[in-house]
C-alpha cells in the first residue's frame, strides 16, 4: 500500500541554522503532495504543498519540490528560527477520496 | 477566515460507554474526514464521508465506529463502546471538491483529546 518514510527526529538546530527534513513516499500515480506542521499544543496546519512533478511549495521561508524521479518531497529551510520548532509531518494523497497518508513526523527543536 | 471546529477539546470516559464527538466543517466543503493520533504516535486516518456516505474506511475503523453528518453542518464520529486503546487525539478535517483531478488541502480542526479510563 501507500507509505511515507520521513526522517527520524529529534532534530536539534541553532537559530539561523539550515533546515533539511527528507520524505520519500511509495503511492500509486502521481498524488499532491503536503507538509503539515504541529506546533505544540495544536492541531494539524497546513505548512506547504505541491500539486504536480516539479512543482516548488513554499510558504514562510520553507520549500519542498516535487521530485518524481525519486518519490521524494523534502522540506527545506536556509534559516530556522525558534518559532520554528514543531513536529513536521510529510503526507502525500492517497486513492480517489483524497486521504492523507501520514509519515512519522518529524520533532524540530530549534534552540537561540 | 473560515475554520473546522470540534467539539468538546478533551473527553475522559469510562471504558466501554459510547462516546460522540462533533465537528463542523468549513461550510462550502464536501469531503470529510476523521484521522486520529495517538500520544506520540504518527496521525492515522480512519474515515473519508462524501455525498453522505462513507468513502473509504481504514481497518481501525470497526464496527465500534460510526459516522453521521446529521444536519448538513455537523459531521460526528461516535465509538460505540469505548476501550482503552481508544485512547487518542481525534482530529476532524474537510476539504472542497477535487478540481481537475487535483486533491485540493485539508483543513483540520484543534482536535478532540479523548481519555478512556
Amino acid at each position: 500500500g501507500d507509505s511515507v518514510t520521513q526522517m527520524e527526529g529529534p532534530v536539534t538546530l541553532s537559530e539561523e541554522a539550515f533546515l533539511t527534513i527528507n520524505c520519500t513516499y511509495t503511492a500509486t500515480g502521481y498524488p499532491s503532495l503536503f507538509w503539515y506542521v504541529q506546533y505544540p499544543g495544536e492541531g494539524l496546519q497546513l505548512l506547504l504543498k505541491a500539486t504536480k512533478a516539479d512543482d516548488k511549495g513554499s510558504n514562510k521561508g520553507f520549500e519542498a519540490t516535487y521530485r518524481k524521479e525519486t518519490t521524494s518531497f523534502h522540506l527545506e529551510k536556509g534559516s530556522v528560527q525558534v518559532s520554528d520548532s514543531a513536529v513536521y509531518f510529510c503526507a502525500p494523497v492517497s486513492g480517489g477520496y483524497n486521504k492523507l497518508i501520514f509519515g512519522a513526523g518529524t520533532r524540530l527543536a530549534v534552540h537561540p | 477566515e473560515p475554520e473546522v471546529t470540534q467539539t468538546p477539546s478533551h473527553q475522559v470516559t469510562q471504558m466501554g460507554q459510547e462516546v460522540i464527538l462533533r465537528c463542523v466543517p468549513i461550510s462550502n466543503h464536501l469531503y470529510f474526514y476523521w484521522y486520529r493520533q495517538i500520544l506520540g504516535q504518527k496521525v492515522e486516518f480512519l474515515v473519508s464521508f462524501y455525498n453522505n456516505e462513507i468513502s473509504e474506511k481504514s481497518e481501525i475503523f470497526d464496527d465500534q465506529f460510526s459516522v453521521e453528518r446529521p444536519d448538513g453542518s455537523n459531521f460526528t464520529l461516535k465509538i460505540r463502546s469505548t476501550k482503552l486503546e481508544d485512547s487518542a487525539m481525534y482530529f476532524c478535517a474537510s476539504s472542497e471538491a477535487l478540481q481537475g483531478g487535483v486533491h485540493n488541502e485539508q483543513f483540520f480542526g484543534p482536535g478532540t483529546r479523548l481519555t478512556v479510563l
